[in-house]
């Protein structure tokens, strides 16, 4: 059973900090990481995906990945009450075209 | 920019009663899916489809359940006979290459009374 673990949250950081995201997962042969944004009663949007070891970049938002530990972050610079969302992390293994959701973690950025 | 339309936005149904879910995924897509998302639970892979066949499934998507792609712009998600543990939050996906890059569509209300 692959299992993709988040941390339900809520986390709650003020306004121009950075939000530190964090997703662990159970399958040694994963290969794609996605992370994406789910406003309540909305449907998921994705920011971001990363393959490789190391930081992936994209305007305020960095995934890092790090394979040996079997984990993948999200970090949000400059938090924005706008940001205030579910996160989700998502696996891909590469025995599967599908990947795999955690459960998301509720993130509160306040005034 | 592109977006995956789904209709309705909200179906109520009786328990037992067949549904059908709409959805018109991004016209260049294609690889399509269905997900669903319990009120407060993870979201959940139900099946995927390209080149006019189911690619993968989950243990989810039982007999109860069927999709299609009937006229080259919609794709169903039929329930023969639904239940009460059906009320979900069922999402429409589409993407060009494989899993990379899901477009969602806003989602249909399942409630099953």
């Amino acid at each position: 059973q692959k299992e993709v673990e988040q941390n339900s949250g809520p986390l709650s950081v003020p306004e121009g900090a950075i939000a530190s995201l964090n997703c662990t997962y159970s399958d040694r042969g994963s290969q794609s990481f996605f992370w994406y944004r789910q406003y309540s009663g909305k449907s998921p949007e994705l920011i971001m995906f990363i393959y490789s070891n190391g930081d992936k970049e994209d305007g305020r938002f960095t995934a890092q990945l790090n394979k040996a530990s079997q984990y993948v972050s999200l970090l949000i610079r400059d938090s924005q009450p706008s940001d205030s969302a579910t996160y989700l992390c998502a696996v891909k293994s590469g025995g599967s075209y599908i990947p795999t959701f955690g459960r998301g973690t509720s993130l509160i950025v306040h005034p | 920019e592109p977006e995956v339309t789904q209709t309705p936005s909200h179906q109520v149904t009786q328990m037992g009663q067949e549904v059908i879910l709409r959805c018109v995924p991004i016209s260049n897509h294609l690889y399509f899916y269905w997900y669903r998302q319990i009120l407060g639970q993870k979201v959940e892979f139900l099946v995927s489809f390209y080149n006019n066949e189911i690619s993968e499934k989950s243990e989810i998507f039982d007999d109860q359940f069927s999709v299609e792609r009937p006229d080259g712009s919609n794709f169903t998600l039929k329930i023969r006979s639904t239940k009460l543990e059906d009320s979900a939050m069922y999402f429409c996906a589409s993407s060009d290459r494989g899993a990379l890059g899901y477009t969602f569509g806003s989602g249909t209300r399942l409630t099953v009374v």
